[in-house]
């Protein structure tokens, strides 16, 4: 079982619509969490970190139940820049480990 | 800013042959890593290192040989090419091994097809 799960989409969307991708990781150990952002044929970029309490950046909120061990993204009054895959990562010890990521496409 | 710079952005290889994939940091980061990214697996570590002389075995590590003699440079070395190593590889670096805060900086990948 990959330490990292994601569904892959894709998802497709309107612009102006909300959206929200899940995540789930297997080792209750892990310490910290992240959303990367890759567009096609780049490299992954760091979108944000993800608390414990939940954060907010702009039209993008991010939470984690460590109980469930599980990582939720809502991207707000999608924009076409969104366009993207998303990458839902875990820092486990020395390694951070990604999700094969979720696609989405925003439409006009 | 040059950030994190890998060379050859592309390269063609044949089964048995052998390469060295380079990266180099200017940022002074501790931690450097390879991952390679092939369709519908995601992301995957190769190899780490947490500091210079300190190197250690990722996911996939076999096929592949790693050394850091100084803080800023992470060859990844092929050993005899093989069709399954056709992938996207990246090198990424970081502060920290991406605890807490620690953000990966990654290179912008290089593309290496073994016919």
């Amino acid at each position: 079982r990959k330490e990292v799960e994601q569904d892959p989409g894709p998802f497709n969307v309107p612009e102006g619509a909300t959206v929200a991708f899940n995540c789930t990781y297997s080792n209750s150990a892990s310490q910290s969490f992240f959303w990367y952002r890759q567009d096609c044929r780049k490299e992954p970029k760091l979108l944000m970190s993800v608390y414990s309490s939940g954060n907010e950046d702009g039209r993008f909120t991010a939470q984690l139940n460590r109980a469930s061990q599980y990582i939720s993204l809502l991207i707000r009054d999608s924009k076409l820049s969104d366009s993207a895959t998303y990458l839902c990562v875990v820092n486990t010890g020395y390694a951070l480990n990604f999700g094969k990521g979720t696609s989405l496409l925003v439409t006009p | 800013n040059a950030g994190v710079t890998q060379t050859p952005k592309f390269q063609v290889l044949k089964t048995g042959q052998s390469m060295t994939l380079q990266c180099a940091q200017d940022m002074n980061h501790e931690y450097m890593s390879w991952y390679r990214q092939d369709p519908g697996m995601g992301l995957r570590l190769i190899h780490y290192s947490v500091g210079a002389g300190i190197t250690d075995q990722g996911e996939v590590p076999n096929g592949y040989n790693v050394s850091r003699s100084t803080t800023e440079d992470f060859p990844l070395r092929l050993l005899s090419a093989a069709p399954s190593q056709t992938s996207v590889y990246f090198c990424a670096s970081s502060f920290t091994s991406g605890r807490e805060d620690g953000e990966l900086f990654f290179g912008e990948g290089s593309r290496l097809t073994v016919l």
